[in-house]
């Protein structure tokens, strides 16, 4: 258990209305992930942090913010939500060593746009 | 782009019989991930692979990465209705560059 809590767990918004989603860890690790998995799509990559203030896009991150003002706190920021972001989102803490890159994710957040 | 492919997509079993899921690339991965997802739950890592024609055992759970680090097949025997779930594999070379396959999805019958 890598102590990963998400919130909320599920959620339902209208569209253009701002949604905030927490991802919070309890063993102090640097690399945080926030994914969107839809069917067909497996798991992509909004954004990640490699440490406090320090966060990068990844492969999806239009429409989307995140900010990490604390180690064990990574959030994500729809500022405009939209139905194509109706998805199952998913926080994950990275473990790196060598050439292991293993993650560890929380339970995900349902968000429905409607 | 690095693509990760996983084949069959769906796979529907009776319990006892064996079956292997296969992951493919035209990439290199210094490592490869499995992870396991029931439904309403995150991904939970099975296993790493790092080494070409590294082969790892979890109990009934064989993981193979092939000799040249571009694909990997995981192994079921005797496949029981908890392996039921969602297989997909993730290949690595430095955290944020690891990409996922679509994965598979199984369902072992009683």
């Amino acid at each position: 258990d890598a102590g990963i809590t998400q919130s909320p767990r599920h959620k339902v918004t209208e569209t253009g209305t701002p949604v905030t989603l927490r991802c919070h860890q309890t063993e102090n690790h640097r690399y945080m992930y926030w994914y969107r998995q839809d069917p067909g799509h497996g798991l992509r990559l909004i954004h990640y942090s490699y440490g406090v203030k320090d966060t990068d896009k990844g492969e999806v991150s239009d429409g989307y913010s995140v900010s990490r003002s604390k180690t064990e706190d990574f959030l994500l920021t729809l500022e405009s939500a939209t139905s194509s972001q109706t998805s199952v989102y998913f926080c994950a803490i990275g473990r790196t060593s060598g050439n292991r890159d293993e993650q560890y994710f929380g339970p995900g957040t349902r968000l429905t746009v409607t | 782009t690095q693509l990760l492919e996983q084949s069959p997509q769906f796979l529907s079993i009776q319990e006892g019989e064996n079956l292997t899921v296969y992951c493919n690339s035209s990439s290199v991965f210094s490592s490869l991930q499995w992870y396991r997802q029931e439904p309403g739950e995150g991904p939970v890592l099975l296993v790493t692979v790092v080494t070409g024609g590294e082969v790892k055992k979890l109990k009934r759970l064989t993981f193979q990465f092939g000799d040249a680090r571009k694909d990997s097949s995981l192994h079921i025997t005797a496949a029981q209705p908890g392996d039921t779930g969602l297989y997909l594999c993730a290949g690595g070379g430095g955290g944020f560059k690891t990409i996922f396959g679509a994965g598979t999805r199984l369902f072992v019958k009683a």
